[in-house]
This record gives structure tokens, sequence and C-alpha cells, in this order.
């Protein structure tokens, strides 16, 4: 079956980086993208990116460029996301999703990750 | 950006009950390219439809989406106690990939 799991729930003081990891099983890893979407504390969520897993491209959120990168390592069929530049409205749980699309940009998602509590204090 | 306006932010209604849930964007959704998540206290969020109207393997029937343009609807015809919770649309025609603000659908 379709796994996404990702790595534990992390701590990080203002002004750092955060690199989480999702792990993806049960499927062809390449014929999928994946984006990475967060969610505050109470509150709704956000789409940051996504990036295809067939040929690395990937597209930001405007809101994210300069300070995010997405990568995948089709060895071990593993996505990473790296949020740089920490601030305390970052502290968000970030879930990585399998979306549908592997090579034309965003679509939708049908798997998600079981999230990662990314935490932001002094 | 595309921002979605669900309503009502909150609906109360019993099991048995039929639930409407509205999704409004601030400009068309280019070939209804709308999504609705199911999300339960502290798990990921469900796929139920895309494409507006399809619904996502293992969804059952009484689970039904519509809409075009800027208006989209969920319904679920008759709620089942697992049926109580938060529902959010997203669109995935124009980036950023924005979601609503979520509809909390509460057993009254």
């Amino acid at each position: 079956q379709v796994q996404l799991v990702q790595s534990g729930a992390e701590v990080k003081k203002p002004g750092a980086s955060v690199k989480v990891s999702c792990k993806a099983s049960g499927y062809s890893f390449t014929d999928y993208g994946i984006s990475w979407v967060r969610q505050d504390p109470g509150q709704g969520l956000e789409w940051m990116g996504w990036i295809s897993a067939y040929n690395d491209n990937a597209n930001y959120a405007q809101k994210f460029q300069g300070r995010i990168t997405m990568t995948t390592d089709t060895s071990t069929s593993t996505a990473y996301m790296e949020l740089r530049s920490l601030r305390s409205d970052d502290t968000a749980v970030y879930y990585c999703a399998r979306d549908l699309s592997a090579v034309a940009g965003s679509t939708f998602f049908d798997y998600w990750g079981q999230g990662t509590l990314v935490t932001v204090s002094s | 950006e595309i921002v979605l306006t669900q309503t009502p932010g909150t609906l109360s209604l019993s099991p048995g009950e039929r639930a409407t849930l509205s999704c409004r964007a601030s400009q068309s959704v280019t070939n209804s390219l709308l999504v609705w998540y199911q999300q339960k206290p502290g798990q990921a969020p469900r796929l139920l439809m895309y494409g507006a109207s399809s619904r996502a393997t293992g969804i059952p029937d009484r689970f039904r989406g519509s809409g075009f343009g800027t208006d989209f609807t969920l319904t679920i015809s008759r709620l089942e106690p697992e049926d109580f919770a938060v529902y959010y649309c997203q669109q995935y025609a124009t980036s950023p990939y924005t979601f609503g603000q979520g509809t909390k659908l509460e057993i009254k």
C-alpha cells in the first residue's frame, strides 16, 4: 500500500534551517510528484510547493521563494523539504503528499504523510 | 491568487441528516480543477473529490461534489458518525494552489 513516512518533530531557533524528509513506498516514486503543505496550529492548510520525482523540476509558492528548497533521492524514494531563515510564524505541521502530477506542475494530493511538527522558538 | 471562502464555518447536524458545504472562489476556477479533503483531529487530510465532482478511490457515494466557475458544493446525503470532521476545498487551477479555511462539521 502507498505510504509516506516523514521524519520526526523538530525544534529550531529563529534564523535556523530545518530539513524534513518524506520516504515513499508502495508505488513507483518517479511516476508522481511530491507536494509540501503546512498547517499552522489550529489553522488551515497552505501549499508550499511541488517537486517532480521524475526530473526534479520544482515549483515553489512565491511566499517561500528564496528560502525553500525541495529535493528528491530516487535511490531511496525519499523527498526532502528544507526551509531556511525560520521565524516563529513558521511553527506548523508540515506534510508531504503524493501529487498526481509527475512533470507538469502541482495538481492535487491523494496520499499524505503523517506530518512533522516544526516548532520555532527562542 | 485565488481566495477560496468556505461557508458555513461550522455546521451542526445529526447523523442521518444531509450536509451541504459551500466553497466560493474569488475568480473562476478553470476546468473545475477543485478538490475536497476531509480532515479528522490528529490526522492528515484525506482526498474525497477531485475535478469538483469525481469521487476518489474508496469514497462512498453519499459524498457528492458539484459546481463550476466560482461556486462549488460538497453534499453528504446521509451523515454517518465518521463523517464529522473538517472539510477543505482546494483549487489546483492556478498557482499558488490555495485552500479554503475549512468547514467544521460537528454533531448536533
